[in-house]
């Protein structure tokens, strides 16, 4: 069985830019949900969605926003990008979103 | 808010050595603590504790949840230098996001 996919793995961006990054989850799963991870700040949660539906939002502003399509692959932007943006943003898919997520390797984002 | 700490923050064992790792949290609405270990990139499942008390063990590794108190530890016996990792808690908090603590780094000197 496939596990997550994130594309790209690599990264590089000039503030101001905008990217957007992509996951699919494990065959089956419908709970897709998007983390930002930096040294200071640890694993932080930016947003779930389920069955094409936004379920939960993390604290992040609004230039960071998501979808997820009917086949259950999601796709993450984010606008008008800052130096602050740059970060390891990984993917997780769940059955259902209240079990065990499982992983991918993460975009690693690095903003110029 | 939701909360979740880990500790200790960073811990430096000798190979064969036995380590606890502690992970509490503050809740609103508990359902379920997860625990990771990431080593390069993608955080890597290890157990899943709803029920307190019951202890889940997979080979080395075994976790044990306590509602009550509204902690968990991971307990690692004969550590090896592949267990050097940061170890995640993560806690389900009455929806479907999770709140992770900040891990903790563990160094095994061989």
């Amino acid at each position: 069985k496939a596990g997550v996919t994130q594309t790209p793995r690599y990264l590089i961006k000039t503030r101001g830019q905008q990217v957007t990054l992509s996951c699919s989850p494990i065959s089956g799963h419908r709970s897709v949900s998007w983390y930002q991870q930096t040294p200071g700040q640890g694993l932080q949660f930016l947003f779930e969605y389920f069955s094409e539906t936004q379920r939960n939002k993390g604290n992040f502003p609004g230039r960071f926003s998501g979808r997820q399509f009917s086949n259950s692959r999601s796709e993450m932007n984010v606008s008008t990008l800052e130096l602050g943006d740059s970060a390891l943003y990984l993917c997780a898919s769940s059955p259902t979103g209240n079990a065990e997520a499982f992983f991918g390797q993460g975009t690693r984002l690095t903003v110029v | 808010e939701d909360k979740v700490v880990q500790s200790p923050l960073s811990l430096v064992v000798h190979e064969g050595d036995t380590v606890t790792l502690n992970c509490s949290y503050e809740v609103t609405n508990f359902r379920s603590l997860l625990w990771y270990k990431q080593e390069k990139k993608a955080p890597t499942f290890l157990f899943m504790l709803t029920s307190s008390g019951i202890e889940k063990k997979s080979g080395r590794l075994s976790s044990i949840l306590d509602k009550k108190e509204l902690f968990s530890i991971l307990n690692i016996t004969a550590t090896q230098t592949g267990d050097s990792a940061i170890y995640l808690c993560a806690v389900h908090f009455g929806n479907e996001k999770l709140t992770f603590g900040t891990g903790t780094r563990l160094t095994i000197i061989p």
